[in-house]
């Protein structure tokens, strides 16, 4: 079983439409990161967090240490949002452990 | 300021062939981070450097290697390639190595081993 499991793996929506993606991992963290990746392979980092909410624009990410659970959340998305966003969790003193991805399509 | 700098940003190697692959970190960043992304997969560490020694190894075989310079940029070196090394590999940059610091990727390098 993956350190960090992430939900859904596939995810296309409407233009406009509220999209969650879901993130639970198994190790004990200082921090969690949400990556964005696009095609060609570049990685940007999006928040970095390790209690509460953190708020961007339309994006906002959530975490709750106690059920070890993280959730992203696009509101109002658009076709540019289509990417791979990636959960990294940061264990004390460890490396960084990447989920598989969620691959998601907004179409206008 | 310039991000994080990858080259090449694409590769092709023969089986058998070494490679090398470059990283140089955003301006005042020390640690550096190499991780190997198997398409479909999340990406693997490989290795970390900060201040130019080696601060942590991934599950990877000793044909992998890597080694930080005086001015904290970083190669990742692969020797006797494997169809199985074909991968994107990324950089990150950070201004400590502590896992809690946000890191800074580059573009990556995609490497093909035919």
């Amino acid at each position: 079983k993956n350190e960090v499991e992430q939900s859904p793996q596939n995810l296309t929506a409407q233009e406009g439409e509220f999209i969650t993606i879901n993130c639970s991992y198994s190790v004990g963290i200082s921090a969690l990161h949400w990556l964005q990746q696009h095609p060609g392979g570049g990685i940007v980092s999006l928040f970095m967090l390790s209690s509460g909410k953190k708020k961007h624009g339309r994006l906002i990410a959530t975490i709750n240490i106690q059920e070890k659970h993280s959730s992203l959340h696009i509101t109002a998305s658009h076709p540019r949002d289509s990417a791979v966003y990636i959960c990294a969790v940061s264990p004390p003193a460890d490396k960084l452990i990447f989920g598989t991805g969620t691959r998601l399509q907004v179409f206008p | 300021d310039a991000g994080v700098t990858q080259s090449p940003t694409h590769l092709i190697k023969t089986r058998g062939q070494q490679v090398t692959l470059r990283c140089s970190p955003i301006s005042g960043h020390k640690s550096v981070s190499w991780y190997q992304q198997v398409l479909g997969q999340g990406p693997q560490f490989i290795f970390q450097y900060y201040e130019k020694e080696e601060r942590g190894r991934g599950n990877f075989p000793d044909r992998f290697s890597a080694r930080q310079f005086p001015n904290y940029s970083s190669e990742l070196n692969v020797n006797a390639l494997l169809l199985g090394d074909s991968a994107l590999y990324l950089c990150a940059s950070s201004i400590l190595p502590e896992a809690n610091t946000e890191a800074f990727f580059g573009q990556g390098t995609r490497l093909t081993v035919v």
